[in-house]
């Protein structure tokens, strides 16, 4: 596609609960990036993907998060147990190549799902 | 480490006046990236400018312009003749590896 589709839009998990996001990439984008957009503003980086490899994990909380980009398969970002600090906005982004190394490319985001634990 | 700063939290203007935002960053690499992003009230965000570190040309598209310093780290952004539609908040953000550092952000309120 030509845009970076997230779903669910709105997702609503009891405390305790898992919550599961997806986010489809941009076709042709080898490159992925998931960020948690806290209080409206705040952007906290969790992880990024070269195809299905993970290349940097260092942002994401480990012992509760996890993401997996599979071929074929939107990539997904997965909270387990969640906790009321993990109501954010998940965004999503792709690029053609890392935003740091190309000449003419940038990240590309998604429009967001919204999480909210109660 | 790579750091951004927007000092200004909000900014109200009215129409047709002119708006600055300023963006202070740090980061030990000669090569980096600079990025302008708006994120207006139904939250997307949309990508504005991206400027290389060796390229301190300033840059105009219609409304908005773009004033990179390298020597004061300084990448500010320039609304001119503002409208309403431009009501958002407005992220600054830095790349030298595979990832984004955004600012925390300066909310942009224009009155009619």
């Amino acid at each position: 596609g030509e845009e970076v589709a997230q779903t669910p839009k709105h997702l609503v998990r009891g405390e305790g609960q898992k919550a599961k996001l997806y986010c489809a990439p941009i076709k042709g984008h080898s490159y992925v990036f998931w960020y948690q957009q806290v209080l409206k503003n705040e952007f906290k980086f969790l992880i990024s993907f070269q195809n299905e490899n993970v290349f940097d994990e260092t942002g994401m909380p480990k012992e509760r998060f996890s993401a997996k980009c599979l071929p074929n398969s939107p990539c997904s970002l997965e909270i387990q147990a969640t906790k009321l600090e993990d109501s954010a906005v998940y965004f999503c982004a792709s690029s053609q190549s890392s935003p740091g190394r190309a000449v003419s490319t940038e990240a590309f985001f998604g429009q967001g799902t919204r999480l909210t634990v109660v | 480490a790579q750091k951004v700063t927007q000092a200004q939290t909000e900014i109200s203007v009215v129409e047709k006046e002119d708006v600055t935002l300023d963006c202070v960053y740090e980061t030990r690499d000669t090569t980096y990236y600079l990025f302008w992003y708006k994120q207006p009230p139904s939250g997307e965000l949309v990508f504005l400018i991206r400027r290389n570190s060796f390229d301190e040309q300033n840059e105009i598209s219609g409304r908005y312009s773009w004033n990179f310093q390298k020597s004061t780290s300084s990448f500010n952004f320039t609304i001119t003749a503002s409208q309403v539609v431009d009501s958002a908040v407005y992220f600054c953000a830095l790349t030298n590896d595979y990832k984004l550092s955004f600012g925390a952000g300066t909310t942009v309120t224009v009155r009619a």
